[in-house]
């Protein structure tokens, strides 16, 4: 059972555009939610995360927007650049354990 | 650069055998995760120690253990390996302790290629 599932799989977006990936999940006892960014032969990079006591949490160009009744959340990317290419994962953590679940990934190619 | 290191780069193994993975953490990093990413999936929570007891597990099988030292270096071992196996392996060190409401970043390594044939 997927815990957390995320789409679309593969996204391609024009430079200086909005490139949005989105996420969802079940499990009520999550209450933390990162996003990870992966380049090719390196490990996830944490990107920005957010809590469900807030709707949205913004740092530079990327953007969470989180819809806690929805159990949904989803990443922007405003101003879109060659450099975002990279795969990206929405994750989530529970308030047990240290466990992060993570989605299966977007493959985001921004077109120069 | 997230100064969390891994060894080897690349490893190909026979099923069968018998792996060992190494992790350098952080320095002050007391807590250490590995991980399991097989191929166009996202990474899949293995393990956990903490001041070198094991922390949490997840849905792997006992042939997947681990040991933390008290250097921040810590060891993902594999026996019995079989082809599923083949997988990029992660570890991802934090600097606190974990339990209920952890918010505590998570930096991985660059992680290992396994390949079993």
């Amino acid at each position: 059972q997927q815990q957390v599932k995320q789409s679309p799989q593969s996204l391609i977006v024009q430079k200086g555009g909005i490139s949005i990936i989105n996420c969802a999940y079940e499990n009520t006892a999550f209450d933390y939610f990162p996003w990870y960014q992966q380049f090719p032969g390196k490990g996830p990079a944490l990107l920005i995360a957010i809590r469900p006591d807030v709707s949205e949490k913004k740092e530079g160009r990327f953007t969470i927007s989180f819809n806690k009744s929805a159990k949904q959340f989803s990443l922007h990317i405003m101003d879109s650049q060659p450099g975002d290419s990279a795969t990206y994962f929405c994750a989530a953590k529970g308030n047990r354990d240290d466990k992060i679940i993570f989605g299966k990934g977007t493959r985001l190619h921004i077109l120069p | 650069e997230t100064g969390v290191t891994q060894s080897p780069t690349h490893l190909i193994k026979t099923r069968g055998q018998q792996v060992t993975l190494r992790c350098s953490s952080q320095s002050g990093h007391n807590t250490v995760s590995w991980y399991q990413q097989a191929l166009g999936q996202g990474p899949q929570f293995i393990f956990q120690y903490y001041r070198e007891e094991e922390n949490g597990r997840g849905n792997f099988p006992p042939r997947f253990s681990g040991l933390q030292f008290p250097n921040y270096s810590s060891e993902l071992n594999v026996n019995a390996l079989e082809l599923d196996d083949s997988a990029l392996y992660l570890c991802a060190s934090s600097l606190g302790g974990p339990g209920p409401g952890s918010t505590d970043t998570q930096y991985f390594g660059p992680g290992t290629r396994l390949t079993v044939l």
